[in-house]
């Protein structure tokens, strides 16, 4: 079985700066894709960033970027330039198969 | 595109009611998920399923929990008898096709308070 552990509850950025979001997962296969999902107070999950195991190159999009370190099994979270609308519920998943694990979340704050 | 849709949005019942969720995913997509999630923790999965069959209810209380999507679209998650336990966000979630890799898109939430 997957296991996903968000070792950080709660977080805090200042506006424009960046932010690191820490996660480390276990999991015994060698095909799986790892998420970062963003749930704002509406509940409504939002995907941020995926990546899949088998690329070594790090996952970009726009101000969001990670740092997949496969041996380690650690996949963190950075958020450059953060915003105020970046404040929110972090959650990282590892996704194999039909399983689909979950961290509890780390509460990203940003202070204007 | 028209996300996943969820209703209620908020249910407040007592210990030993009964209480049923609705969720309509996105339209063509073969492959829905509940998941429950308690205050402070991350999405747990309860039930996925493909088309109108059960892929995977390994974690759903099935002496309470109940769940069915009979024509393959829009599905129906049961709790009966409720018990305080309970209480939390019920995630609906929809997905093009099962396994690794289709991304799940997720519903607002249903939040239940058990009284």
């Amino acid at each position: 079985a997957q296991t996903v552990t968000q070792s950080q509850p709660e977080m805090s950025v200042q506006e424009a700066e960046t932010v690191t979001l820490s996660c480390t997962y276990d999991t015994s296969e060698s095909d799986y894709y790892l998420f970062w999902y963003k749930q704002p107070p509406s509940r409504q999950m939002i995907l941020v960033i995926r990546q899949e195991a088998y690329k070594q190159q790090n996952a970009t999009e726009n101000r969001f970027s990670v740092n997949f370190q496969k041996a380690a099994k650690s996949f963190s979270l950075k958020i450059s330039d953060s915003q105020l609308g970046d404040a929110a519920m972090y959650f990282c998943a590892s996704h194999r198969g039909n399983d689909m694990r979950f961290g509890a979340g780390t509460r990203l704050t940003v202070k204007p | 595109e028209a996300g996943v849709a969820q209703s209620p949005r908020y249910k407040i019942i007592e210990k030993r009611q009964s209480v049923a969720f609705w969720c309509n995913p996105i339209s063509g997509h073969a492959t829905l998920y509940w998941y429950q999630q308690i205050l402070g923790q991350g999405p747990k999965l309860l039930i996925q399923f493909q088309n109108n069959g059960v892929v995977d209810d390994s974690q759903l209380p099935k002496d309470r929990f109940s769940a069915e999507r009979l024509k393959g679209v829009d599905s129906t998650l049961k709790i009966q008898p409720a018990k305080l336990e309970d209480s939390a966000v019920y995630l609906c979630a929809s997905s093009w096709r099962q396994g690794t890799y289709n991304e799940q898109f997720f519903g607002p939430g249903t939040r239940l308070t058990v009284l």
